[in-house]
């Protein structure tokens, strides 16, 4: 079975400072892909970065980097300088191609919230 | 980047009638779009797999009479709740894979749905 998991409910960064954004996932099918989401309050959700099981480097968008260990199953999201538009909900997603077809899970969320 | 316009964003209905909700990607062809419920301070659920040309795939538990899910071209999908009832009062969101993109998924602001 596939299974997204979020531990950190919230979370608190003080502004231009890095915050990283805990993810583990598990799945039996070599091949899948992470993803990270950002949900403001206004409910779009907002694609981040994308990284392949198969990539050899971390994804990096921008000041978004995923912390990718693929042995310890954790796709860590990285934002640094964080800035108050960084302030919503994010979600840690996976899709595994054999076994979940295009069918993307999603984590629970952390919601993180940024200082001035 | 990819962009899908959801619409409409905001519905207010009485109990026991139907609302379309339809979901276009832009600048791409999506062979699959998905449907998703999102509750209160919870995380994505996922409702169904919206195929083109070919009937939907729904997500055990999920009343397929209910939610009625069209695919009738490349850039359009709707979902249909019949015989709306205040439990189905949600906020529902549908997201659009690009093939072109890596399959990542892009999502829709959203429809908030309110049934009285």
């Amino acid at each position: 079975a596939q299974k997204i998991t979020q531990t950190q409910p919230g979370m608190f960064v003080q502004e231009k400072e890095a915050v990283t954004l805990d993810c583990t996932y598990d799945t039996s099918d070599p091949s899948y892909g992470l993803f990270w989401y950002k949900q403001p309050s206004s409910g779009e959700m907002i694609f981040l970065i994308y990284q392949g099981s198969y990539d050899q480097q971390n994804a990096t968008e921008g000041r978004y980097s995923l912390n990718f260990q693929k042995a310890r199953k954790s796709a860590n999201l990285v934002i640094s300088a964080s800035q108050l538009g960084d302030s919503a909900m994010y979600f840690c997603a996976m899709r595994a191609i054999n076994t979940g077809g295009f069918k993307t899970i999603f984590g629970a969320g952390t919601r993180l919230f940024v200082k001035a | 980047g990819a962009v899908v316009s959801q619409h409409p964003s905001r519905v207010i209905c009485k109990s026991g009638t139907s609302v379309k909700i339809e979901c276009r990607s832009l600048d791409f062809q999506a062979t699959t779009m998905f449907w998703y419920r999102q509750f209160p301070k919870k995380s994505l659920m996922l409702m169904a797999t919206s195929n083109e040309g070919s009937k939907a795939t729904y997500e055990q538990g999920v009343e397929k009479d209910k939610f009625l899910i069209n695919h009738a071209s490349l850039t359009l999908s709707t979902l249909t709740v019949t015989s709306a009832h205040p439990e189905d009062s949600s906020f529902y969101i549908c997201s659009a894979r690009d093939p072109n993109a890596k399959n990542i998924q892009y999502f829709g602001a959203g429809t908030r749905l309110s049934v009285l």
